[in-house]
């Protein structure tokens, strides 16, 4: 069975901090790995894909990935209240499978 | 912009009824999913789909069927509804790049 396993939170930060999100994975043969993010009542959506080892950025957003010991996190620099959401990571594993198994989400509050 | 949209946002149904979910994506893709999201339980994948007429069961099929007779029509059914079927309904697809999963804005179902 494939886990992928985030701390549920809530992770509370204060408005224009570093908020950061983690995630473990069981699968070591996975490849592909992804962040969405989901507003309350809303359907989620991606904002990062990473696929090799290390650090890529995209605006306030950096998503880093270590394989050998099997986690990647989200950092969120100058987090705002509109950041307020929940995380959810999801990875793809080995095999060619297009499917990919979700975590359960990790809430975020930024507080002004 | 791919479109995928669900045909009610919420739905009221009893005990024992037949309920149709709709699901419609704009963008030719081959690969499209339904999941149920439950308060603490994450995403779960109940069906999915990689060509008209095919499908594959997911991790919790039990208690519903698929229809894809449209390349860009993927149907859920609940044959007898239960109120455990109470949930938020997901429908997602598979972008060309095999890898980013588009979301419907979500189906809220009440089985009373």
């Amino acid at each position: 069975q494939k886990e992928v396993e985030q701390n549920s939170g809530p992770l509370s930060v204060p408005e224009g901090a570093i908020a950061s999100l983690n995630c473990t994975y069981s699968d070591r043969g996975s490849q592909s790995f992804f962040w969405y993010r989901q507003y309350s009542g809303k359907s989620p959506e991606l904002i990062m894909s990473i696929y090799s080892n290390g650090d890529k950025e995209d605006g306030r957003f950096t998503a880093q990935l270590n394989k050998a010991s099997q986690y990647v996190s989200l950092l969120i620099r100058d987090s705002q209240p509109s950041d307020s959401a929940t995380y959810l990571c999801a990875v793809k594993g080995s095999g060619g499978s297009y499917i990919p198994t979700f975590g359960r989400g990790t809430s975020l509050i930024v507080h002004p | 912009d791919v479109k995928v949209t669900q045909s009610s946002r919420y739905l009221v149904k009893r005990t024992g009824e037949k309920v149709f979910l709709e699901c419609v994506q704009d963008m030719d893709h081959e690969n499209m999913f339904w999941y149920r999201q439950d308060p603490g339980l994450g995403l779960r994948l109940i069906y999915f789909s990689y060509d008209v007429k095919m499908k594959e069961k997911g991790d919790i099929p039990e208690g519903y069927s698929v229809s894809r007779e449209k390349k860009e029509r993927f149907s859920l059914i609940l044959e007898s509804a239960s109120t455990n079927q109470t949930s938020m309904y997901l429908c997602a697809s598979l972008g060309g790049d095999q890898e980013t999963q588009y979301f419907g804005p979500g189906t809220r179902l009440l089985v009373l």
